[in-house]
């Protein structure tokens, strides 16, 4: 069965704190890994989509890295603004699956 | 661009009465999604449209829900009748070609329902 998988649940970061956030998969035929951040009462926002192994991506302070089996989210040195929701999907057809996201808070 | 614009942003109803949620995608998108998010199962797919054409429903909950797209700027999803376990917040959302390789989708600010 297709499963996206995203870890951990919540996460309190530091101002400045790096960390990474995990989210695995199991699908046949990858053919695209999408990330989203999802602000309070908003709907998701697109970030980066990823489609081999190997590849990355950077925007700001987040870097996406994709492998066989799963795809990191690292957050460097991150400010408050970067609290949200964060959603990773992976592409099925026309659609996309959706694990139940991160959320992260990040404190001054 | 104005994006995806859904209304109403929320809506509280009674047990048992009729819910119309809309979506007016982005312009010459070809592709329209509505999706379910819920804290315990996350987002969840009930259905997707091509070319205004119905094309996977198998995500819709029960025959108690029903979607529309009568022209390329508009999509309903009806509830009929509602109980309180639909409540949730229910995202449109739309993109050129699918999820093909160099597209994306874009969401709406979402539908808060709430069935007391």
């Amino acid at each position: 069965e297709d499963q996206v998988t995203q870890s951990p649940e919540a996460l309190r970061l530091q101002e400045g704190e790096s960390s990474s956030l995990n989210c695995s998969y199991t699908v046949s035929g990858l053919r695209g890994l999408f990330w989203y951040r999802q602000d309070p009462g908003k709907g998701p926002e697109f970030l980066f989509t990823l489609y081999s192994a190997g590849e990355e991506k950077e925007k700001e302070r987040l870097k996406a890295t994709l492998t066989k089996k799963e795809s990191f989210l690292h957050i460097t040195a991150p400010k408050p603004e970067d609290s949200a929701t964060y959603l990773c999907a992976v592409r099925k057809g026309d659609k996309l699956i959706f694990g139940t996201g991160t959320r992260l808070q990040v404190f001054p | 661009d104005a994006g995806v614009i859904q209304s109403p942003r929320h809506e509280v109803t009674e047990m048992g009465q009729e819910v119309t949620l809309r979506c007016k995608p982005i312009s010459g998108h070809d592709y329209l999604f509505w999706y379910r998010q819920t804290m315990m199962r996350g987002l969840e797919l009930l259905i997707y449209f091509n070319n205004n054409v119905p094309i996977d429903d198998s995500g819709m909950p029960e025959d108690r829900f029903s979607a529309k797209m009568p022209n390329a700027s508009f999509s309903t999803l009806k509830i009929q009748p509602s109980e309180p376990r639909d409540s949730a917040v229910y995202f449109c959302a739309s993109s050129l070609a699918g999820t093909s390789v160099g597209n994306t989708i874009y969401f709406g600010e979402g539908s808060w329902l709430t069935v007391v």
